[in-house]
């Protein structure tokens, strides 16, 4: 089984001030993670994402995300907040095997991100 | 990059009918894809998992009658809302998946822009 969760519903910051979106997870099998925006009545675009390569992924639009495997965590951060960044974001987590399991995505509940002029 | 095309982006239809949603991969295969629903304020849940060529696999809880999926290319994967009722108004998005994983990298999964289903 895996999950995900989001440990903030709504996150506010100031314009240029760091983002940080917490996520942890949990996994039977090696997992993939992964992080998704969406805008209001958007569909999702893809952050970045971790695949068992390096554990510090950068994403675009200046995200980065840290893999820690003790932790079970995969926060996503950005030094400077803009004003674009204000959407949904969604932390979602894949498993590597685990039969008819394989590929499925589990989604966190998403946290609202704010960002005040 | 890979790209996947969902129309429409909004239906409004009657109590009763019928409403075809299409996901189609523009520029690569996709063996699987999944259909998702998403109520307002709340996170994607996966509905059924359709691979090219067999019948798709739904999640619990989910009718297959209800929502009647159809994967008959390697492009393009239907959802069919059938007898919609006012219940059934959500926004829908499709995922498709590479079937070499090249689509957005290692395991690459594309969405579409999604479909907001009124019915009234």
């Amino acid at each position: 089984a895996q999950s995900v969760t989001q440990l903030d519903s709504h996150v506010s910051v100031s314009e240029g001030t760091p983002v940080l979106l917490r996520c942890n997870y949990s996994s039977s099998y090696s997992p993939s993670l992964f992080w998704y925006v969406q805008h209001p009545n958007k569909g999702l675009q893809l952050l970045l994402k971790y695949t068992s390569a390096a554990t510090l992924v950068k994403g675009i639009n200046g995200f980065e995300a840290e893999f820690k495997k003790s932790e079970t965590s995969f926060h996503l951060t950005k030094p400077s907040a803009h004003m674009s960044d204000a959407a949904e974001y969604f932390c979602v987590v894949s498993l590597n095997a685990g039969g008819t399991s394989y590929g499925k995505l589990t989604f966190g509940q998403g946290t609202i991100l704010t960002v005040h002029p | 990059g890979a790209v996947v095309s969902q129309h429409p982006s909004r239906v409004i239809c009657k109590s009763g009918t019928s409403v075809k949603i299409e996901c189609r991969s523009l520029d690569f295969q996709a063996t699987t894809m999944f259909w998702y629903r998403q109520f307002p304020k709340q996170s994607l849940m996966l509905m059924a998992t359709s691979n090219e060529g067999s019948k798709a696999t739904y999640e619990q809880g989910v009718e297959k009658d209800k929502f009647l999926i159809n994967h008959a290319s390697l492009t393009l994967s239907t959802l069919t809302v059938t007898s919609a009722h006012p219940e059934d108004s959500s926004f829908y998005i499709c995922s498709a998946r590479d079937s070499s994983f090249r689509a957005g990298g290692s395991y690459g999964y594309t969405f579409g822009s999604g479909t907001r289903l009124t019915v009234v």
